[in-house]
């Protein structure tokens, strides 16, 4: 019964390291999400993926690149980080179109 | 582009007491609406959503939240307040078209629940 399971839970990055936040959903869920969320800002989508094969930018994707593996799982890598990406990182899926979305429990990453 | 509008990112009431978190969205037409809550170091689960339909909709924990359309509203309400609400509430949207859900957040009002 995990539902969506992030890792890691946390990490501390020097600027320009790289980086993969991982993504997995036992639901069976067709389509799934990143968002970074900081203060005062709520949640912003990053990228996401309709289903699998098929990925597509949301409001802030500069600096991220995805991969969605195969239905299960959809990965985030930021392939040189810079102090701007620090932030919570929320994956979700939902099981397709105007569907709510079910999150995991974020990925608290600080880039120094 | 469509937008959510969250009054007060502070709200703070007394345990037993009416709570009233307001959200306005922006949207060309009707869209889809949730309320999310988050607790400290947690994802964000649904308390609620309105798609169609009856247009109070009740969700977990004796909240409901209604769909008023002249005003573009969706507020959230409980009428009484428990210590365990303290959380931060989040209002989304998500339009009708596409294939996925993509969901546009508010900025979240923090809830304080005091004795």
């Amino acid at each position: 019964n995990a539902g969506v399971t992030q890792t890691p839970k946390f990490q501390v990055l020097k600027t320009g390291q790289s980086m993969t936040l991982q993504c997995a959903q036992d639901m069976n869920h067709n389509s799934m999400y990143w968002y970074r969320q900081d203060p005062g800002m709520g949640l912003r989508l990053i990228y996401y993926s309709a289903s699998e094969g098929t990925t597509d930018k949301g409001e802030v994707p500069n600096g991220y690149n995805v991969s969605r593996l195969n239905k299960r799982e959809f990965s985030l890598r930021l392939e040189s980080a810079a102090p701007s990406q620090t932030s919570v990182y929320f994956c979700a899926s939902s099981e397709g179109r105007n569907q709510p979305q079910h999150f995991g429990d974020g990925t608290r990453l600080s880039i120094l | 582009a469509q937008s959510v509008t969250q009054l007060g990112s502070h709200v703070s009431v007394s345990e037993g007491a009416l709570v009233l978190l307001r959200c306005n969205y922006s949207s060309s037409v009707p869209p889809y609406l949730f309320w999310y809550v988050q607790y400290p170091n947690q994802g964000l689960q649904l308390l609620l959503k309105y798609t169609t339909g009856a247009t109070l909709v009740k969700g977990i924990n004796g909240f409901e939240a209604e769909f008023k359309k002249s005003e573009t509203s969706f507020h959230l309400t409980k009428p009484s307040a428990h210590m365990s609400d303290a959380a931060e509430y989040f209002c989304a949207v998500s339009d009708r078209d596409g294939t996925a859900s993509k969901l546009t957040f508010g900025t979240g009002t923090r809830l304080q629940v005091t004795l």
